[in-house]
Parts: C-alpha cells; structure tokens; sequence
C-alpha cells in the first residue's frame, strides 16, 4: 500500500525567505508524486509533477521540488516566499502499477509573514 | 477553456434530509472523480468514473451516497439521508486519457453543512 507523510501541518516562513514543505511517500515502488495548492474556498491547483526523467522538477508560480529515490522524498521549495504563496499545499502520489489512485496527504498550511 | 464547474457552491441542510452535488468536468475529459475533503485533510476518493462505467467506488459509503454519471458527462452525486458526520467540502475532478500521471483538474467544491 501506498502512503504519503507531510512533515508538518503548519509552516510560517517571512515574506522573502526560503519555503520548504516536505513530503515523504512510501511505496514499493517510485510513484507518480504531485504537489497541488489550494487556496481559500478553492479547489486544488496542480503545481508541478514528476513521472519520469529529471529529478528536480520546475512548476507554476517558482515553485521547484526534487525526487529522490534514496529518501524517498518528494519536498517542495521556493527560494523567496511571496505574501500569495499563503495556501494550503498538498502532496500526492500515484502508484505506477495498478490503476490510477491517487493518494493526498494531510497539507501543509502556509503561512507568509510581511 | 471553462474549468470544472461544481454546484452549489455551499449547501445548509439538516440531518436526515436527501442533498444532491452537480458536477460538469472540462469537455472531452472521460475520467470523472469526486472527493472527500474533511477540514485539515487531504482529499479521499469517494468514486472513480471512466466515461460512464463506475471503475472504482470501493470508498463510496453505499448505503447513503450513490452516483450517476449517465451520458458520461456530468455528474451527481447524492446522499440520503444526510448525517452530521458527512459535514465537509465535496469536491469533484476531471482528467483525461488513461496514462497513470495525468493532471487532475479540480473543481472548486461544495461546502456542505449538516446541522
């Protein structure tokens, strides 16, 4: 079974300063990992995704996030905080054998400080 | 190009009453889902559509909640009788093709309110 840990429920970070959210799968198998963003009565915006290929992904709005086989890791950074990131960000996997499920983790709220 | 279109968008209804969610993906999207999203969660799958065909509703709470996806368009998903319990955002999404790692498009929801 597949399952996706986020480190933290709530994250404040200063407006200009580095954004880490972390998330962390475990699987048999490498997934389909995802990072989705969720503003205040909105539905979930995708971010950026990895399937294949290069590791460290580039997504929407400077948002980056690498996979690493090895930690089992899939975090989202961006170097200078912004007062829109403020959001709820969510991590996601999908297994690549089986069909297309796709597992959320919890969130993580972010918070921006000016 | 319109996004997926949910309605309501916020629904008050008290327990043991029926409500109803209206869900219409992005045109030519043939893989419909609807969520569950209680507060401080991630979303879970409630049901999964390919075209009109069902493929997975292993989550779906069968003895309150049914779906329908007639013409494999739109969507409606509903639950009698209504519990506190059932309290959250519904949301519903939309992808296309087969391939494992396509995007899902998310609606922006329907707030639900049992009192």
């Amino acid at each position: 079974a597949q399952s996706v840990t986020q480190l933290g429920s709530h994250v404040s970070v200063s407006e200009g300063a580095l954004v880490l959210l972390r998330c962390n799968y475990s699987s048999s198998v490498p997934p389909y990992l995802f990072w989705y963003v969720q503003y205040p009565n909105q539905g979930l915006q995708l971010l950026l995704k990895y399937t294949t290929g290069a590791t460290l992904v580039k997504g929407i709005n400077g948002f980056e996030a690498e996979f690493k086989k090895s930690e089992t890791s899939f975090h989202l950074t961006k170097p200078s905080a912004h007062m829109s990131d403020a959001a709820e960000y969510f991590c996601a996997v999908i297994l690549r054998g089986g069909y297309q499920k796709v597992t959320f983790g919890t969130g993580t709220k972010l918070q921006v400080i000016p | 190009e319109a996004g997926v279109v949910q309605s309501p968008r916020y629904k008050i209804i008290e327990k043991k009453q029926p409500v109803a969610f209206w869900c219409n993906p992005i045109s030519g999207h043939n893989t419909l889902y609807w969520y569950l999203q209680n507060l401080g969660q991630g979303p879970e799958l409630l049901i999964r559509y390919e075209n009109e065909e069902a493929v997975d509703d292993s989550q779906l709470p069968k003895d309150r909640f049914s779906a329908e996806r007639l013409k494999g368009v739109d969507s409606t998903l509903k639950i009698q009788p209504a519990e506190l319990g059932d309290s959250a955002v519904y949301l519903c999404a939309s992808s296309s093709g087969r391939a494992r790692g396509n995007e899902q498009f998310f609606g922006p929801g329907t707030r639900l309110t049992v009192l």
